[in-house]
């Protein structure tokens, strides 16, 4: 069965620093695999998608993940934090044979002035 | 083109009462998947309807049903309401493909006293 891993529950930052957040996947066949923020009382925003081909993926306000098939992982990195990527973020993974989703718990992303 | 749209935004209830949420999905797809997120933690996944029939489902109760209509809206209702059931609902939609994005809504908050 999926199921993802989200490393951190909180990570605190300083504006300008590098994000990373971490996601680790559990699956049986190649997943996809997918990131989404959410502001507070709001739902949740693709911000970016690992379907086929590059491993390298570029999502929006320039968070960008890497697919690693041998360490099963999804990162998402920033590399300069803005107040404005204060959120939560969600880790979520979808088999190529069933159409839903199974979402980490989530890593709330603190950025500091 | 509005995209996801969900009612009510909030909704308070006393347990053993039952509940419907609604769901309006983007214009265009024809898929609404259905999310229960509890606080502090990721979406989890409910149920997914297609041609107005339940496709997939997760490990959630009977209690937990669903409709979708020929115009592709849904409802969620939930029967005999524990405490248990406070949560954000979220409702997603998207094309009946593969690994599609799924957009989400803003939710139903419901609180169960």
């Amino acid at each position: 069965a999926q199921s993802v891993t989200q490393l951190g529950s909180h990570v605190s930052v300083s504006e300008g620093a590098l994000v990373l957040l971490r996601c680790n996947y559990s699956s049986s066949v190649p997943p996809y695999l997918f990131w989404y923020v959410q502001y507070p009382n709001q739902g949740l925003q693709l911000l970016l998608k690992y379907t086929t081909g590059a491993t390298l993926v570029k999502g929006i306000n320039g968070f960008e993940a890497e697919f690693k098939k041998s360490e099963t992982s999804f990162h998402l990195t920033k590399p300069s934090a803005l107040m404005s990527d204060a959120a939560e973020y969600f880790c979520a993974v979808s088999e190529r044979a069933i159409n839903d989703m199974r979402f980490g718990a989530g890593t709330r992303l603190t950025v500091k002035p | 083109d509005a995209g996801v749209t969900q009612s009510p935004t909030h909704l308070i209830k006393t347990r053993g009462q039952q509940v419907t949420l609604r769901c309006s999905p983007k214009s265009g797809h024809d898929t609404v998947s259905w999310y229960q997120q509890a606080l502090g933690q990721g979406p989890q996944f409910i149920f997914q309807y297609y041609e107005e029939e339940e496709r997939q489902r997760g490990n959630f109760p009977d209690r937990f049903s669903g409709h979708q209509f020929p115009n592709y809206s849904s409802e969620l209702n939930v029967n005999a309401l524990l405490l248990g059931d406070s949560a954000l609902y979220l409702c997603a939609s998207s094309l009946r493909q593969i690994g599609e994005t799924q957009y989400f809504g803003p939710g139903t908050r419901l609180l169960v006293l």
